[in-house]
C-alpha cells in the first residue's frame, strides 16, 4: 500500500521560504510510471496544482505559471522523498499543502490516486 | 489553462435519493490517440485530503462503492450518487489532467436534506 507522509513547518514568515517534504512508502520516487505532485488548497484559490517532478530516464519538472519564478520541487532518491520549496512567500501563500502521486503507462495517464495528509501552512509575521 | 466549472455549488438531497453533480470543461479533455478522457472526480471530507472516486470520466477507483458513477464525454461530465448515504456528505470536485496546469472545479458541497 502506497503512503505519502508530509512534514514541515506550519508557520512561515513573509518573504521567507516555505519548505515541505513528502516521504514515499510502497513506491519509488524514481519510478518510471509515477509523477510526484504538489497541490495546495485555500478558500480564495480552491484546489491549485503547483507542480510535479518525475523520472523518465532523467528528471523532469513542471510548474504552474502562477508560482514558476518562486518554486522548486526536488526528488531525493537517497530518502525516497520529494520536496517543495516556495520562496518569497506572502500571506497569499497561506494554504493547506498536499503531495500526491499520479501514475502513467505508455498508453494512458491515471488520476492522482494517493495523497499526503496535508500540511496547513500559515504565512504571518 | 482549462477552466472547470461545476454546478450546483451546493446540493441537499434526502437519504436514499439520487444526487447529481455536473462539471463542464472549457475545452475537450479527450486524448484522441488512446480515446481516454482525462477527467477525474474527488470526494473531500472535512479535514481530509481529496479521495479519488472516478478517473477516465467513468472508471471507478478500487474500493469506491458502486453507488458512485461518472459519465459524460468531451466537455460535459456528471457524477451521480445513486442512493445517498450519510457518509457521502462531503465536497466533490472534478479535475482535468489532460494538460498542465491540472485544474479543478470550484467544488460542490453535498448535504443531507
Amino acid at each position: 500500500q502506497v503512503q505519502l507522509q508530509q512534514s514541515g513547518p506550519g508557520l512561515v514568515r513573509p518573504s521567507q521560504t516555505l519548505s515541505l517534504t513528502c516521504a514515499i512508502s510502497g513506491d519509488s520516487v524514481s519510478s518510471n510510471s509515477a509523477a510526484w505532485n504538489w497541490v495546495r488548497q485555500s478558500p480564495s484559490r480552491g484546489l491549485e496544482w503547483l507542480g510535479r517532478t518525475y523520472y523518465r530516464s532523467k528528471w523532469y519538472n513542471d510548474y504552474a505559471v502562477s508560482v514558476k519564478s518562486r518554486i522548486i520541487i526536488n526528488p531525493d532518491t537517497s530518502k525516497n522523498q520529494f520536496s517543495l520549496q516556495l520562496n518569497s512567500v506572502t500571506p497569499e501563500d497561506t494554504a493547506v499543502y498536499y503531495c500526491a502521486r499520479r501514475l502513467s503507462t505508455a498508453r494512458a495517464y491515471y488520476a492522482m490516486d494517493v495523497w499526503g495528509q496535508g500540511t496547513t501552512v500559515t504565512v504571518s509575521s | 489553462d482549462i477552466v472547470m466549472t461545476q454546478s450546483p455549488d451546493s446540493l441537499a438531497v434526502s437519504l436514499g435519493e439520487r444526487a447529481t453533480i455536473d462539471c463542464k470543461s472549457s475545452q475537450s479533455v479527450l486524448y484522441t490517440s488512446n480515446n481516454k478522457t482525462y477527467l477525474a472526480w474527488f470526494q473531500q471530507k472535512s479535514g481530509q485530503p481529496p479521495r479519488l472516486l472516478v478517473y477516465w470520466a467513468s472508471t471507478r477507483e478500487s474500493g469506491v462503492p458502486d453507488r458512485f458513477s461518472g459519465s459524460g464525454s468531451g466537455t460535459d461530465f456528471t457524477l451521480t450518487i445513486s442512493s445517498l448515504q450519510a457518509e457521502d456528505v462531503a465536497v466533490y470536485y472534478c479535475q482535468q489532467y489532460y494538460s498542465i496546469p491540472y485544474t479543478f472545479g470550484q467544488g460542490t458541497k453535498l448535504e443531507i436534506k
